[in-house]
């Protein structure tokens, strides 16, 4: 399979719930970032896995967890949803040798 | 703080026209990527420049990385509908961890 692809790709919850977005990518993209985008602005880097490990962290609450699994798929967690947790939620995913990354189309998240 | 600024924030233009987008750091990067972002889908890499003063070109668009690895430019010529969209510009930072800018809307109308 080729490309990275997100579900569910619309998601309304309400506040106080959780939510767990889910992403699979390439064969041999060890590598799987997760990114926050409001509307019109740039991705902001929630956290980053390599080989199923966290190596990188950015600026999230610890209610925002992840998980990458062996078969190049993984999973953002969010607990205690809040109103502002409405965005647009991209998985992107590489290899060891690249320096781009591929992502997938997103998770559209709302939360009332 | 943002690390990496993109301008102009907003560009509307006509057919034909050509256009420039910045991006500008106070830090240096190793290399930095351009993206383009449809409505609905996500980022699509167009270009990485590594080498500082470098120049790439992808049919009508020119990206410039600037010699101190500080900023990079994107050039389009004869701007069509179809380049409609959000640019991007990303760079690794703390390592690898990919950062992006705050983003250029182009709106081309025919």
């Amino acid at each position: 399979e080729t490309g990275v692809t997100q579900s569910p790709t619309h998601l309304i919850k309400t506040r106080g719930q959780q939510v767990t977005l889910r992403c699979s990518s390439q064969s041999g993209h060890n590598t799987v970032s997760w990114y926050q985008q409001a509307l019109g602005q740039g991705p902001q880097f929630i956290f980053q896995y390599y080989r199923e490990e966290e190596n990188g962290r950015g600026n999230f609450p610890p209610r925002f967890s992840g998980l990458q699994f062996p078969n190049y798929s993984s999973e953002l967690n969010v607990n205690a949803l809040e109103l502002d947790d409405s965005a647009l939620y991209l998985c992107a995913s590489r290899t060891d040798r690249g320096y781009g990354y591929t992502f997938g189309s997103g998770t559209r998240l709302t939360v009332v | 703080t943002q690390l990496l600024e993109q301008s102009p924030q907003f560009l509307s233009i006509q057919e034909g026209e050509n256009l420039t987008v910045y991006c500008n750091s106070s830090s240096v990067f190793s290399s930095l990527q351009w993206y383009r972002q449809e409505p609905g889908e996500g980022p699509v890499l167009l270009v990485t420049v590594v080498t500082g003063g470098e120049v790439k070109k992808l049919k009508r668009l020119t990206f410039q990385f600037g010699d101190a690895r500080k900023d990079s430019s994107l050039h389009i010529t004869a701007a069509q509908t179809g380049d409609t969209g959000l640019y991007l510009c990303a760079g690794p930072y703390n390592t690898d961890k990919l950062i992006f800018g705050t983003g250029t809307r182009l709106q081309v109308f025919p």
